[in-house]
């Protein structure tokens, strides 16, 4: 069965500290990945996806996400954190029509 | 247009109301979700409908109704909720082909009293 584990339920970074939020799935085919930010109170905005090809995949507001098959990761970074970045995110797998999410990873910035 | 819009943002009601949460895509997209999701877990699917048709129900109670009136509209029906009811409740859409990503609604905060 299909699913997505992020080890790490709470992060804290200083701000302009580097960030590498972590995801692991199980998948039995090539998978399509997700990561996904979400504001308190807000609804999940795509942040990048992997579908296939080039491994290092660029999104939104500065991040990048790794996909390693031979690790099964698919890990989310950003070379310098900036305090609009606390939110929580999320990492997700899908098949066919239905999303798998991961439980989620908390972001904290301090000053 | 690349927005989901759901309304209302927010909702209180009674345990003996009726009230309808609705969400509206014009992005041409083929599959509407629902999901409701409780604070600080991830979102929960509740229903995908595919060509207005609903293809997957995640064995949501009957006070849950979901209708799906045409390719750019998706209400879900509440009636007799209950507290542990209150919730985040998200809609979203994809294309409708396998595997893509979805677009999330901003929401309703459902309260629930």
């Amino acid at each position: 069965a299909q699913s997505v584990t992020q080890p790490d339920i709470h992060i804290t970074v200083s701000e302009g500290a580097s960030l590498e939020l972590r995801c692991n799935y199980s998948y039995g085919a090539t998978p399509y990945l997700f990561w996904y930010v979400q504001s308190p109170g807000q609804g999940l905005q795509l942040l990048l996806k992997y579908f296939s090809g080039d491994t290092l995949v660029q999104g939104i507001k500065g991040f990048e996400a790794e996909f390693k098959r031979s690790q099964s990761s698919f890990n989310l970074r950003k070379p310098s954190v900036h305090w609009s970045d606390a939110a929580e995110y999320f990492c997700a797998v899908v098949t066919g029509n239905q999303f798998y999410f991961g439980t989620g990873t908390s972001l904290t910035v301090i000053p | 247009d690349t927005e989901v819009t759901q309304t209302p943002k927010h909702l209180v009601m009674g345990m003996t109301n009726k009230k309808s949460l609705k969400c509206e895509q014009h992005m041409g997209h083929r599959a509407m979700y629902w999901y409701k999701q409780k604070a600080k877990k991830p979102p929960e699917l509740m229903f995908v409908y595919s060509y207005e048709k609903l293809s997957i129900n995640e064995s949501v109670p009957s006070r849950f109704s979901p209708e799906c009136p045409n390719s750019s509209l998706l209400n879900l029906h509440l009636h007799a909720l209950q507290p542990e009811d209150s919730a985040l409740y998200l809609c979203a859409s994809s294309p409708g082909t396998r595997d893509t990503e979805a677009f999330f609604g901003q929401g309703t905060r459902l309260t629930v009293v």
